[in-house]
């Protein structure tokens, strides 16, 4: 089955503990993106990467990184949370920047 | 800067009544446009989108898109709701390598 998968799916960490938040695809993608939604804001896209080793900032990248060491795999990392990063996290992928598709999205709580 | 506005932030519709939810955006060229919807706890699944051509587009669940490049919009339509489509729907853009969301709309159905 097509699908991209997100771990953990709800996470409640503290401020400045560093977090990862993996996201893996089996459909062979090459576009990948992390996106956090957030009331009243909609879905503001992170990170994106268009290929392995190829990642470029979305709108909001500050307090976020991102690798790409394999095609199917793209995680995001939090090096020093802080509470503002509190938000619910979707990642996508897609064979070209088009339509995509999302994973189940993580509840990240940071307090 | 690209952009995409959804002026309705709530729609109450009767079940069986007609849909419309409005969709503008900012982009100098011609964009990927899109439609996703996301029911509570979930992750986003897409409803339609257009690349070119015919500037109607059919999606699934008997939605549907009109593409007005004189007008920037992009509005979802649909002839009779019934009560499963209580959802939140989100208007995106695809611009060169980045999406944009809009705000989202939230729709309830009532009998």
């Amino acid at each position: 089955e097509a699908q991209v998968t997100q771990n953990p799916r709800y996470l409640i960490t503290v401020t400045g503990k560093k977090l990862t938040v993996t996201c893996s695809q089996n459909m062979n993608h090459e576009y990948m993106s992390w996106y956090r939604q957030d009331p009243g804001l909609g879905l503001r896209q992170i990170y994106y990467s268009m290929n392995v080793e190829v990642t470029d900032k979305g709108d909001v990248p500050e307090g976020y990184k991102v690798s790409r060491k394999e095609k199917r795999n793209f995680p995001l990392i939090l090096e020093s949370p802080s509470p503002n990063q509190t938000s619910l996290y979707f990642c996508a992928s897609s064979q070209s920047p088009a339509e995509q598709y999302f994973g189940p999205g993580t509840r990240l709580t940071v307090t | 800067a690209q952009s995409v506005t959804q002026p309705d932030i709530h729609i109450t519709v009767s079940e069986g009544a007609s849909l419309e939810l409005r969709c503008n955006y900012s982009y100098g060229a011609t964009p990927y446009l899109f439609w996703y919807v996301q029911s509570p706890g979930q992750g986003l699944q897409l409803l339609l989108k257009y690349f070119s051509g015919d500037t109607l587009v059919q999606g699934i669940k008997g939605f549907e898109a009109e593409f007005k490049r004189s007008q920037s919009s992009f509005n979802l339509r649909k002839p009779s709701v019934h009560w499963s489509d209580a959802a939140e729907y989100f208007c995106a853009v695809g611009a060169g390598n980045q999406f944009y969301f809009g705000t989202g709309t939230s729709l309830t159905v009532i009998p």
